[in-house]
């Protein structure tokens, strides 16, 4: 089956600073990769997603980026904010009623 | 509109009693699937109901653990006996076959404590 890293397990960075998530998986299948920010007593939600047939995709202040031949895939977060403080999932999904694949998140911590 | 939602938000049990929690999907989304979460872990599947019917059910750790889903829409996970290992966030998540199927909504979750 499907098997995702995530590194690294902790982030810490200043206010203002870039945060670099990143997430490899094994299955050349998979074609759907979601990003989830978990809030402290909060379920998971949605921020970015990107599919396989592009290779980037950005949404104000984060972006997803894809290297399917190398199989791994990032979060990109600019200009971090204390509220950027959760911690981050990513996934990867062969899509449609497959389940997907979890990382086992990253925990970042923004300083002010 | 709404969200999906779980209750209760928090439950505090005795090891060996039963315990049921419930998930309300988004209306009309059609998969949901439950999860746990340990404590700083990741997220573990247990169960992948679409529709009234579960084709996976691969991540139930042991068969004090069952779910049910009714009117394709509210499911309930019950836990038997439940052991201290038994405490963790659960999750559940719905998906719309309508849209891109594997985007997942997810509750807020039911913390559970087995004392």
């Amino acid at each position: 089956g499907e098997n995702v890293e995530q590194h690294p397990s902790t982030l810490s960075v200043q206010e203002g600073d870039s945060a670099v998530i990143k997430c490899t998986y094994s299955d050349s299948a998979s074609n759907y990769f979601p990003w989830y920010k978990q809030e402290l007593g909060k379920g998971p939600q949605l921020i970015i997603d990107i599919r396989s047939n592009v290779g980037e995709k950005k949404d104000q202040r984060i972006a997803v980026t894809l290297n399917k031949t190398a199989k791994h895939f990032s979060l990109h977060i600019t200009e971090t904010q204390p509220e950027d403080s959760a911690v981050y999932f990513c996934a990867a999904s062969k899509g449609g009623s497959y389940i997907p694949t979890f990382g086992r998140g990253t925990s970042l911590i923004v300083h002010p | 509109g709404a969200g999906v939602s779980q209750s209760p938000s928090n439950k505090v049990t005795e090891k060996g009693k039963d315990v049921e929690l419930r998930c309300d999907p988004i209306s009309g989304h059609t998969a949901l699937y439950w999860y746990r979460q340990r404590l700083g872990q990741g997220l573990e599947f247990l169960i992948y109901f679409q529709g009234n019917s579960a084709p996976d059910k691969s991540g139930l750790p042991s068969d004090r653990f069952s779910a049910e889903r009714t009117g394709e829409s509210v499911s309930t996970l019950t836990i038997q006996r439940t052991q201290q290992e038994d405490s963790a966030v659960y999750l559940c998540a719905s998906s719309d076959p309508g849209r891109p199927q594997e985007t997942q909504y997810f509750g807020p979750g039911t913390r559970l404590l087995v004392l």
